[in-house]
């Protein structure tokens, strides 16, 4: 099955700082998104991107395909960001694989 | 709209016990699938379903079972609970297959102990 991993695993910034989060997989895929699981467990939606770039404030994705990786950025980080994203993808068997995750930790 | 609700949030269950989890999508959403969350295995694919049939099924024992019902709320199983099956039991909802593309909305979990 499809492979995915991201990096790095651990990223400690402080406030106002950007930062790029990678997800790389090991096959072609039909889907692919980003989440933010917050304290609490609750995993929020930022992009479903399979394929191009999107922005959302201070959040943008950027997904390469052909590559296999996408790119999380974070920009003028703040507190309330800390916490764990993931990237998940679906291939060919329909069965969405979910990265481990980067945690993030910003320091105010 | 509300969101994907789960419940119980939390349960307290002994070994050797079954517990049954409840999961409602996002009104109109009718793809339900479950995840487990630990913090050794990470977020594992349990199983998917539409129109009341399980269209996928994640590597796990056959105490997991699931069933949707007509109105599109889901409900899994975990029978002959084990110390390794306490987690957090995470429901999405998707409107695939009315779009084309299958982008996953979460709820908020149940935390399942086994003792």
């Amino acid at each position: 099955g499809i492979q995915v991993e991201q990096s790095p695993p651990d990223l400690i910034l402080q406030e106002g700082a950007n930062s790029t989060l990678r997800c790389n997989f090991s096959d072609s895929v039909n889907n692919l998104q980003w989440f933010h699981q917050n304290p609490w467990g609750q995993l929020i939606n930022l992009f479903y991107i399979p394929s191009g770039t999107k922005q959302n404030g201070r959040l943008s994705a950027t997904t390469v395909a052909t590559e296999r990786y996408s790119l999380l950025y974070i920009s003028s980080s703040q507190t309330t960001d800390s916490g764990v994203y993931f990237c998940a993808v679906e291939g060919g068997g329909f069965k969405t694989i979910f990265g481990a995750g980067t945690r993030l930790f910003v320091k105010a | 709209k509300a969101g994907v609700t789960q419940t119980p949030r939390y349960l307290i269950k002994t070994r050797g016990q079954q517990v049954t989890l409840s999961c409602s999508p996002i009104s109109g959403h009718r793809s339900v699938s479950w995840y487990q969350q630990t913090p050794g295995q990470g977020l594992q694919f349990l199983f998917e379903y539409f129109s009341e049939t399980q269209r996928n099924k994640g590597n796990f024992p056959g105490r997991f079972s699931g069933r949707q019902f007509s109105n599109s709320r889901s409900e899994m199983n975990v029978s002959t609970l084990e110390l390794g099956d306490s987690a957090l039991y995470l429901c999405a909802s998707s409107l695939w297959p009315d779009v084309s593309y299958n982008e996953q909305f979460f709820g908020p979990g149940t935390r399942l102990t086994v003792l």
